[in-house]
């Protein structure tokens, strides 16, 4: 079992949809990371949280410590959000990472 | 804004070469990193430096090594490429491991070896 986890692994919405991407983890961490990768392969750090929620533009992270959660929100979905979405959790020196959710947003 | 730059975004090397992939970042970072990724597998930690001529092994170390002669460059080297080392190689920075920094990572280079 991968010590992160997200879900799903697949996601296609419609343009203005409310989206969700999940990543549980089973281990202890110091902060966790969601990251955006689009088609060829450039990462972006989006957030990084070690507790409660963070909002920027349409984007909002949330963590529950207690039960080792994030979830990553999209509102108001678009084609331009279609990317791998990756959540990272850092334990000690070293980011763990999640497979990533591969999201497509059609028009 | 930090960049990270790696050298290739596509390298075709034969198996049994030497190959290098280097990583230059421009803000000062000492702390960086490189990563493979494959399909399924998420990003897997090969090796970090958190200072010049210091390095660890990652999680997956085997069949490379690094090199960190200034604190601006890490370079990965795979001593004879085989083809089970194709996949997307990507270096990342941060300022340094004493508070929780977010990562910047290079654009990645897609390595395949035939």
């Amino acid at each position: 079992k991968n010590e992160v986890e997200q879900s799903p692994q697949n996601l296609t919405a419609q343009e203005g949809e409310f989206i969700t991407i999940n990543c549980s983890y089973s281990v202890g961490i110091s902060a966790l990371h969601w990251l955006q990768q689009h088609p060829g392969g450039g990462i972006v750090s989006l957030f990084m949280l070690s507790s409660g929620k963070k909002k920027h533009g349409r984007l909002i992270a949330t963590i529950n410590i207690q039960e080792k959660h994030s979830s990553l929100h999209i509102t108001a979905s678009h084609p331009r959000d279609s990317a791998v979405y990756i959540c990272a959790v850092r334990q000690g020196n070293k980011l763990v990472f999640g497979a990533g959710t591969i999201l497509r947003v059609k028009s | 804004d930090v960049k990270v730059t790696q050298s290739s975004r596509y390298l075709v090397k034969r198996t049994g070469e030497k190959v290098f992939l280097e990583c230059v970042q421009d803000m000062d970072h000492e702390n960086m990193f490189w990563y493979r990724q494959d399909p399924g597998l998420g990003l897997r930690l090969i090796y970090f430096s958190y200072d010049v001529k210091m390095k660890e092994k990652g999680d997956i170390p085997e069949g490379y090594s690094v090199s960190r002669e200034k604190k601006e460059r890490f370079s990965l080297i795979l001593e004879s490429a085989s083809t089970n080392q194709t996949s997307m190689y990507l270096c990342a920075s941060r300022p340094t491991l004493d508070r929780d920094y977010g990562y910047t990572f290079g654009s990645g280079t897609r390595l395949t070896v035939v």
